[in-house]
C-alpha cells in the first residue's frame, strides 16, 4: 500500500493563479479531509468527505473547493491563490468510526508559497 | 464546540531525561483521543491513541491514560532520545456518528532532544 499520496511537493504561485493539489489514497478509506499547517495555529479543517459524491467545509473553507467524485480521489483547488494561503497542507483519511477504526493518516504534505 | 489545549513548547531535554507534554479537552460525550508525532520534513504520524475512559495507548515507550474525570490525556516517555526530537500534537475525534469525526488538534509542542 501506498497509504495517503500527495502531489506536488512543493508548489510557488502568484497571486490570483489557481491549481489544484492532488490527493489520493489506496486503502478504501471512506473519510477524506484536507488541513492546512501555519506556525503557532496547529491544523486547522479546510473541507472534508465521507464518501463519494459528498463533501463538506470545514474550519476554513474560503478560497478552496473540493470534489470526490471516486473513493480514492480529493483534489483541493484554490481558486484564486491569495498571499494568505502560504501554507503546509496536509491531506488526510480513514474509516468511518462506525467500523472502530477511527485514526487518520496522512499524507507527506504541499509545502504552498503564493508570491 | 471541541478544543485541545496542549502545552507550549518549545521542550528541551537532556538524552535519557523524562518527558511529559501534558494535554487536555472540551468535548461533549466520549471521544477518542490521539497523540499524533511530526518529524523534521513530514507528515503526522499517529504515535498512539486511545478511545474511552481509563484505557492507556502505548507505542515506541510512550504512554498516554485517557482520564475523563480530568479531561486530561498527558503524553510520557520515561527516557527519552535525540530521535524523539519531533512536534507533537494531541487531537480528539467525536465517535457520534454522522459526519461528527472531525479532528480537532491541539497546537503543537515542539520537542528537542540533546545528546
Amino acid at each position: 500500500n501506498a497509504g495517503v499520496t500527495q502531489t506536488p511537493k512543493f508548489q510557488v504561485l502568484k497571486t490570483g493563479q489557481s491549481m489544484t493539489l492532488q490527493c489520493a489514497q489506496d486503502m478504501n478509506h471512506e473519510y477524506m479531509s484536507w488541513y492546512r499547517q501555519d506556525p503557532g495555529m496547529g491544523l486547522r479543517l479546510i473541507h472534508y468527505s465521507v464518501g463519494a459524491g459528498i463533501t463538506d467545509q470545514g474550519e476554513v473553507p474560503n478560497g478552496y473547493n473540493v470534489s470526490r467524485s471516486t473513493t480514492e480521489d480529493f483534489p483541493l483547488r484554490l481558486l484564486s491563490a491569495a498571499p494568505s494561503q502560504t501554507s503546509v497542507y496536509f491531506c488526510a483519511s480513514s474509516y468511518t468510526p462506525s467500523r472502530g477504526r477511527n485514526e487518520q493518516f496522512f499524507g507527506p504534505g504541499t509545502r504552498l508559497t503564493v508570491l | 464546540g471541541n478544543s485541545v489545549t496542549q502545552m507550549e513548547g518549545p521542550v528541551t531535554l537532556s538524552e535519557e531525561a523524562f518527558l511529559t507534554i501534558n494535554c487536555t479537552y472540551t468535548a461533549t460525550g466520549y471521544p477518542s483521543l490521539f497523540w499524533y508525532v511530526q518529524y523534521p520534513g513530514e507528515g503526522l504520524q499517529l504515535l498512539l491513541k486511545a478511545t474511552k475512559a481509563d484505557d492507556k495507548g502505548s507505542n515506541k515507550g510512550f504512554e498516554a491514560t485517557y482520564r475523563k474525570e480530568t479531561t486530561s490525556f498527558h503524553l510520557e516517555k520515561g527516557s527519552v532520545q535525540v530521535s524523539d526530537s519531533a512536534v507533537y500534537f494531541c487531537a480528539l475525534v467525536k465517535n457520534s456518528g454522522g459526519s461528527n469525526y472531525k479532528l480537532t488538534f491541539g497546537k503543537g509542542t515542539l520537542l528537542t532532544v540533546n545528546p
